[in-house]
C-alpha cells in the first residue's frame, strides 16, 4: 500500500466511449503525475499538476484529458481512444512546491487499459 | 533531453546470488529514482538517491552525479525480487524520464 489508489484496476472500451481513470492520493502530496506504459516500453509521462495547475503536458493526443479537482484527487478522462492507446496507465504524486523543487514519487497499481 | 540507459536489460539469477544493476544518464540531475515494478505492475520505491550511497536491507544503491551514473545492488537475492527495475531522473523539473528498465528472474 502505498497511500495512492487508483480506481478501476482493469477497463475495456470501445473506440467510441467515454470513460474516466480516478486517482487518489492520501499523502498530503502537492503534485500528482499521470504516465503511460506500453508493453516493453519505459513509462512516459504524459501530465503533471502542482497545487492543482498543469505543469506539463507531454504533448499528449486531445483525446486524453485531464482534470485536477484539488491537490488529492487526478482524473484521466478518455474519449475515442484508438487500440494503440492500450496500455497500463499509472498515476503518482509527490510532495511537489514551489521553485521546481523534485522529490519522491509514490505511485499507484494503475489502471490496465484496453481499447477494442 | 536526458537520455537515461539501463543495463543489463534482462538478469536471471539462482536464488542468493548478487547482482548489480545500472543507470546511465547523458546530462547532470538533481534527482534520481529506484523503483520495482512487481509482475502485478505496482512500482515501488527503492532509494532517492541523487547523490551519494545508501543501504536498505539487502539492496544498496550509489549515485557518481559527476559521473553520470547509478549503480543498484541486489545481494542475495530472492524469487520476491523478480520483476523490471527501473531509474528515474529529473534535472529540476516535474519532467521524470525513466530508463527502458532492468527485467530479472529469480531462480529458485
Amino acid at each position: 500500500e502505498t497511500g495512492v489508489t487508483q480506481t478501476p484496476r482493469h477497463l475495456v472500451m470501445g473506440m467510441t466511449n467515454k470513460k474516466s481513470l480516478k486517482c487518489e492520493q492520501h499523502l498530503g502530496h502537492n503534485a500528482m503525475y499521470w504516465y503511460k506504459q506500453s508493453a516493453k516500453k519505459p513509462l512516459e509521462l504524459m501530465f503533471v499538476y502542482n497545487f492543482k495547475e498543469q505543469t506539463e503536458n507531454n504533448s499528449v493526443p486531445s483525446r486524453f484529458s485531464p482534470e485536477c479537482p484539488n491537490s488529492s484527487h487526478l482524473f484521466l478522462h478518455l474519449h475515442t481512444l484508438q487500440p494503440e492507446d492500450s496500455a497500463l496507465y499509472l498515476c503518482a504524486s509527490s510532495q511537489g512546491g514551489s521553485g521546481g523543487a523534485v522529490d519522491t514519487q509514490y505511485f499507484g497499481p494503475g489502471t490496465r487499459l484496453t481499447v477494442l | 533531453g536526458i537520455q537515461v540507459e539501463q543495463s543489463p536489460p534482462d538478469l536471471i539469477l539462482q536464488e542468493g546470488a548478487n547482482s548489480t544493476l545500472r543507470c546511465n544518464f547523458s546530462d547532470s540531475v538533481n534527482n534520481l529514482q529506484w523503483f520495482h515494478q512487481n509482475p502485478w505492475g505496482q512500482l515501488i520505491n527503492l532509494f532517492y538517491i541523487p547523490s551519494g550511497t545508501k543501504q536498505n536491507g539487502r539492496l544498496s544503491a550509489t549515485t557518481v552525479a559527476t559521473e553520470r551514473y547509478s549503480l543498484l545492488y541486489i545481494s542475495s537475492s530472492q524469487t520476491t525480487d523478480s520483476g523490471v527495475y527501473f531509474c528515474a531522473v529529473t534535472s529540476g523539473t516535474y519532467k521524470y524520464i525513466f530508463g527502458t528498465g532492468t527485467r530479472l528472474k529469480v531462480l529458485a
